[in-house]
């Protein structure tokens, strides 16, 4: 029954790699979101997408690029990782005709940047 | 802008009572919805409950139900029978005429055997 899927729960990388986070839904929802998830922070916006090869930036979108070429798939792609982004990274997705517009979140993917 | 305020990082109560958790929210859309989301440890985010700011009834979901005070914009989460298994982060949430989410901080509620 899961709805929205990373493609990897944890992942190590080293510094200056390029690393790529898949999220997949299955529930056909236009609206796709890229979160990070910080102690003390809470979940800050990175991108978001509200249809196919569009993309707009969130709070934070520096460090970070992403890609939806089709509408299931929206990816988060690191160009040369630091430190400074190990964290949690939430994928979410949602359509304003199912329960309001409330997100269904991934079960997230914990980047660890050595 | 919009803002969503928690003011309890932390909160107890005994296996079986009820608790409730604070949210308090700002926006000048004149329609917006609000939502609940629960966090364990593992990680995910898992949606609870959604309150449309013109239902005219508090939602219900189970054991949760929102007590919305528009006019003191409060939408507080009750969590009725509480459940070792309710131990989590818990998350109220906000979406305007957007469809981004503005989130709270977050508030820990431990359940006591």
């Amino acid at each position: 029954d899961v709805k929205v899927t990373q493609s990897s729960r944890y992942l190590v990388k080293r510094t200056g790699e390029k690393v790529f986070l898949e999220c997949v839904q299955d529930m056909d929802h236009e609206n796709m979101f890229w979160y990070r998830q910080d102690p003390g922070l809470g979940l800050r916006l990175i991108y978001f997408s509200y249809d196919v090869k569009m993309k707009e930036k969130g709070d934070i979108p520096e460090g970070y690029s992403v890609s939806r070429e089709k509408k299931e798939r929206f990816s988060l792609i690191l160009e040369s990782a630091s430190t400074n982004q190990t964290s949690m990274y939430l994928c979410a997705s949602s359509n304003l005709r199912d329960r309001g517009g409330g997100y269904t979140f991934g079960s997230g993917t914990r980047l660890t940047v050595v | 802008a919009q803002k969503i305020t928690q003011t309890q990082p932390g909160m107890f109560v005994q296996e079986k009572e009820a608790v409730t958790l604070d949210c308090t929210y700002d926006t000048s859309d004149p329609s917006y919805g609000l939502f609940w989301y629960k966090q364990p440890s593992s990680g995910e985010m898992i949606f609870l409950i959604y309150q449309g700011s013109y239902d005219q009834q508090n939602a219900t979901e189970g054991r949760y139900s929102l007590n919305f005070q528009k006019a003191r914009k409060s939408a507080n989460l009750v969590i009725s029978a509480s459940q070792l298994g309710d131990s989590a982060m818990y998350f109220c949430a906000m979406r305007g005429y957007g469809q981004n989410f503005v989130f709270g901080p977050g508030t820990r509620l431990s359940v006591l055997p």
